[in-house]
């Protein structure tokens, strides 16, 4: 298995681009998060999806869209990007119940200038 | 609303000593906690958690931690550093009627040889 995925490792975008970070995982996980991770304040919840079709917002959701049209894949859209964007991302997914652990990608380093 | 405190940014131990990580939480509900670990440039690996049941829980690489439920704490403990445990690590919680986990800020942890 190759647990979760993602692409691209690291992106720099210009103010005002768009782009998708894709995440995929092979573990059939019914659950899937995107988090942003800044100095100091920890990691924060973008969006989730509890399944396919199945999407909610996070801590963290304004200028993020997501979709979850197949199990494996959770992407996440940027739809016009701002400095304030700069982060690394990371996605996360988990089988039932609820308490049960979550795998991270490895991330995905956006600097948006 | 949940939340997860942890109070020291870094934490310097001496290799073989016994080293302890806090964490704090607060929920509506019963809590599961977790601790995750983080290498440079890597995602999240999951150390260990607490569901229900032992307040005290083992998990990987030596560490465990301890619940206390009217101190709403869950310190992360290990008896002997190793210096390869030197990283980041990160308490998170979630409460039995949400999906996500909330994170705290993370603490830096150094041994030193």
């Amino acid at each position: 298995n190759a647990g979760v995925t993602q692409t691209p490792k690291f992106q720099v975008l210009k103010t005002g681009q768009s782009m998708t970070l894709q995440c995929a995982q092979d573990m059939n996980h019914e659950y899937m998060s995107w988090y942003r991770q800044d100095p100091g304040m920890g990691l924060r919840l973008i969006h989730y999806s509890v399944g396919a079709g199945i999407t909610d917002q996070g801590e963290v959701p304004n200028g993020y869209n997501v979709s979850r049209s197949t199990t494996e894949d959770f992407p996440l859209r940027l739809l016009s990007a701002a400095p304030s964007q700069t982060s690394v991302y990371f996605c996360a997914s988990s089988s039932e119940p609820q308490w049960r652990e979550q795998y991270f990608g490895p991330g995905t380093r956006l600097t948006v200038t | 609303a949940q939340s997860v405190a942890q109070p020291e940014d870094q934490v310097n131990v001496a290799e073989g000593n016994p080293l302890t990580v806090k964490c704090t939480y607060s929920v509506s509900g019963n809590p599961y906690l977790f601790w995750y670990v983080q290498y440079p440039n890597r995602g999240l690996q999951f150390l260990l958690k607490y569901i229900t049941g032992d307040n005290l829980v083992k998990g990987s690489y030596g560490f465990e931690a301890e619940f206390n439920k009217s101190q709403t704490s869950f310190h992360l403990k290990k008896p002997s550093a190793l210096v390869s445990d030197s990283a980041l690590y990160f308490c998170a919680v979630s409460d039995t009627g949400r999906r996500a986990l909330t994170f705290g800020s993370g603490t830096r942890l150094q041994v030193q040889p």
